[in-house]
C-alpha cells in the first residue's frame, strides 16, 4: 500500500484558494488518488477520485501531474464551512477482491479564518 | 435513500466490561470497514469485510477486538475486557466494492471507557 505524506495543517482567509499537496512516491499502476473531507464529530466524506491529469467536480479540482508522484486538491474560493480535515489516499480500484483496504493518514487539517 | 447507520451513538461502560457496537451498511454495499479514530488522531483501520471472502482482520489491535457480518450485511464490533485506551470513536463505512471504491461513513459510535 501507497504511502503518502501531506502537510499536517494548513491556514486560509475567507475567498481564498487552497491548495493542499500531498506526496506519494511509491503509488503503484493500479493506484488511484483519492480525497476524502471530515468534519468535527461526523464520519470522512468523499470529496473527489482520479488517476492522472486533472479531474474537477463541483466542490474541487484534483492535480495530478505525469509521473504521479504527488497530487494537489484545489480548493477555489473557501469559505469558513470548509474548515476540516482532509485526507489523501492512494489504492487499487478493485472489484471485488480480498484486499483493498486503504490507509487513512492524520490529514490536513485546513482552518479558514474570516 | 439510508446512508450507513450505526448504534449506539454513545457508550458509556466501565473498564472490564464487554461492549458491542453495530453497523447497518448502505445496501447492495459488499465492502463493510471498520475504523477507530482517538481525539485528534487520523482514522485507524480496524477490519474490512468483502462479500464472502475471508475479511482482513490485519488492523484489529489485539484479541480482545473482534467482528462478524452476518449475511452479507450488518456488521458487529466486539470488544472484550475493555480498556481505559480503547475509548475513541468507532466509524463504519461501506462500499461498492473494495480498494478505492467510494466510502460511505456512518456517524460513529463514541466509547467511553471508565
Amino acid at each position: 500500500l501507497a504511502k503518502t505524506t501531506q502537510p499536517i495543517s494548513m491556514d486560509s482567509y475567507e475567498g481564498q484558494e487552497v491548495n493542499i499537496t500531498c506526496s506519494h512516491n511509491n503509488i503503484a499502476t493500479n493506484d488511484y488518488i483519492t480525497w476524502y473531507q471530515q468534519f468535527p464529530s461526523q464520519g470522512p466524506r468523499f470529496i473527489i477520485q482520479g488517476y492522472k491529469t486533472k479531474v474537477t467536480n463541483e466542490v474541487a479540482s484534483l492535480f495530478i501531474p505525469a509521473d504521479r508522484k504527488s497530487s494537489t486538491l484545489s480548493l477555489p474560493r473557501v469559505s469558513l464551512s470548509d474548515t476540516a480535515v482532509y485526507y489523501c489516499l492512494v489504492g487499487v480500484l478493485n472489484y471485488g477482491g480480498s484486499q483493498g483496504n486503504l490507509i487513512f493518514g492524520k490529514g490536513t487539517k485546513l482552518s479558514v479564518k474570516p | 435513500g439510508a446512508g450507513v447507520s450505526q448504534s449506539p451513538s454513545n457508550k458509556v461502560t466501565e473498564k472490564g466490561k464487554d461492549v458491542e457496537l453495530r453497523c447497518d451498511p448502505i445496501s447492495g454495499h459488499t465492502a463493510l470497514y471498520w475504523y477507530r479514530q482517538s481525539l485528534g488522531q487520523g482514522l485507524e483501520f480496524l477490519i474490512y469485510f468483502q462479500g464472502n471472502s475471508a475479511p482482513d482482520k490485519s488492523g484489529l489491535p489485539s484479541d480482545r477486538f473482534s467482528a462478524e457480518r452476518t449475511g452479507g450485511s450488518v456488521s458487529t464490533l466486539t470488544i472484550q475486557r475493555t480498556q481505559q485506551e480503547d475509548s475513541a470513536v468507532y466509524l463504519c463505512a461501506s462500499s461498492l466494492g473494495g480498494g478505492s471504491r467510494t466510502q460511505y461513513f456512518g456517524p460513529g459510535t463514541r466509547l467511553l471507557v471508565l
